[in-house]
């Protein structure tokens, strides 16, 4: 079965990096995710579509500071010089055979 | 620029029909790269994945909601909808609709779909 797994939360200082991970189930790590951003009581934001060689295209007017890679069934998102905007849930997405899954998201608190 | 707008009532009886839908400006919902679906997120939740369609009206669903989830296309109109029948207080949710881009992935010699714009959202209460 097709699984996302990612950790609750995260957190770390305005200005520094942060990276999130998204792992994929076993027998499942080619495949390709895509990150999306939540910000609260907003709709989610597409960040980048990114894949298991670690090559990457994000969406418009997504900023630098956003950049993912790939190591195995892991896919990252790394933020740097962390803003006070980036403060948002942050799920992975892939799909399967007809069917889409979501992570359950991590939770990006700056301090 | 594309946008997509949700639309439709935010209060719906216990075992009565939610539907929705979702209208698409600034491009042709008939484009041959896109699918066009549905999202949710119950209060405090995670996103739950509920299904897509093509143009010509082919689907995905989510076999957890497939036999209670319909989803249709109106190309004249720009539009595509959602009916989810028999709904309890668990289909209490914001519901979002997005395009969905098709990538195929040589090596797995599939079709992959990622969502790369989404609508605000809208808000249903299942409530008697």
């Amino acid at each position: 079965q097709l699984v996302l797994t990612q950790s609750p939360s995260a957190s770390a200082s305005l200005g520094a990096s942060v990276k999130l991970t998204c792992t994929l189930s076993s027998g499942h790590s080619s495949y390709a995710i895509a990150w999306h951003q939540q910000q609260p009581e907003k709709g989610p934001r597409y960040l980048m579509k990114l894949n298991s060689d670690g090559s990457h295209s994000k969406g418009d007017g997504i900023p630098d500071r956003f950049s993912g890679s790939s190591s195995g069934a892991e896919r990252y998102l790394t933020i740097s010089s962390l803003q006070s905007e980036d403060e948002a849930d942050y799920y992975c997405q892939t799909w399967g055979t007809g069917i889409g899954v979501f992570g359950t998201g991590t939770k990006v608190t700056v301090l | 620029q594309l946008q997509l707008q949700e639309s439709g009532p935010g209060l719906v009886k216990p075992s009565e029909t939610l539907s929705l839908t979702c209208t698409v400006s600034g491009g042709s919902i008939s484009s041959s790269t896109y699918y066009w679906g549905w999202i949710r997120q119950p209060p405090g939740k995670g996103l739950e994945w509920i299904g897509s369609i093509y143009y010509s009206g082919n689907t995905y669903y989510n076999p957890s909601l497939k036999s209670r989830v319909t989803i249709s296309v109106d190309t004249s109109k720009n539009q595509f909808s959602l009916k989810l029948s028999s709904v309890t207080a668990a289909d209490t949710a914001v519901y979002f609709c997005a395009r969905h881009v098709g990538v195929w992935e040589q090596q797995l010699y599939y079709y992959y779909y990622y969502m790369d714009v989404w609508g605000k959202g809208t808000t249903v209460t299942v409530s008697s």
